[in-house]
């Protein structure tokens, strides 16, 4: 059980198209979902936590405008990068926190993101 | 904001060493996780920890909470454990993750 997807795996877009990552908890509601950023060779960054039903809470430096999140429901969130850009290339990855449950976060396979 | 601070960075040992990845941590904590990451990148959890210690299989992890210190072993060693080990910690259920730099860690046959 605890098996979180993420959508697309693999993403190469142009430089200022949008795209959206989604996120989904398959086996078990998430009241919350954390989004994470890893550039190469550099440790994972928290960008966003977000909360069903409610705004995403963004972390110093990560324009909310820019990266866009919404949690529709229990099993689902969205991450859109807007008009990106090659400085955005990275590897997102996406975490679930079960309604309830303990400390434990799952996480996503991850989307590598390529801006040409 | 949690300093995470991991040691080796870079780790490599022969097949069947016993072998071991501290963290570090300065800030009081909720719980700890110790992460796996293979070359394609995808994440998996390999244990929480909030005291004492946890075995699963080839792998311990121990935890100080006073020392704010933990440490990942694998004993008995294979090729199949060349990955990256990652520590990070929370300040509780709700609460997103402080992520050490990792461990580079290439087991020879």
């Amino acid at each position: 059980g605890a098996v979180v997807s993420q959508h697309p795996s693999r993403v190469i877009c142009k430089s200022g198209t949008s795209v959206k990552i989604e996120c989904r908890s398959l086996d078990f509601q998430a009241t919350t979902m954390f989004w994470y950023r890893q550039f190469p060779k550099q440790s994972l960054m928290l960008m966003a936590t977000s909360n069903e039903g409610s705004k995403a809470t963004y972390e110093q430096g990560v324009e909310k405008d820019k990266f866009l999140i919404n949690h529709a429901s229990l099993t689902l969130s969205t991450l859109t990068v807007t008009s990106a850009h090659p400085e955005d290339s990275s590897f997102y990855i996406c975490s679930a926190h079960r309604a309830g449950g303990t400390d434990t976060q799952y996480f996503g396979p991850g989307t590598r993101l390529t801006v040409l | 904001k949690n300093e995470v601070e991991q040691s080796p960075q870079n780790l490599t040992a022969q097949e069947g060493e016993f072998i071991t990845i501290n963290c570090s941590y300065s800030v009081g904590i909720s719980a700890l996780h110790w992460l796996q990451q293979h070359p394609g990148g995808g994440i998996v959890s390999l244990f929480m920890l909030s005291s004492g210690k946890k075995k699963h299989g080839r792998l311990i992890a121990t935890i100080n909470i006073q020392e704010k210190h933990s440490s990942l072993h694998i004993t008995a060693s294979h090729p199949r454990d060349s990955a990256v080990y990652i520590c990070a910690v929370s300040g509780g259920g709700a609460d997103g993750l402080t992520f050490g730099k990792g461990t580079h860690l290439i087991i020879q046959p």
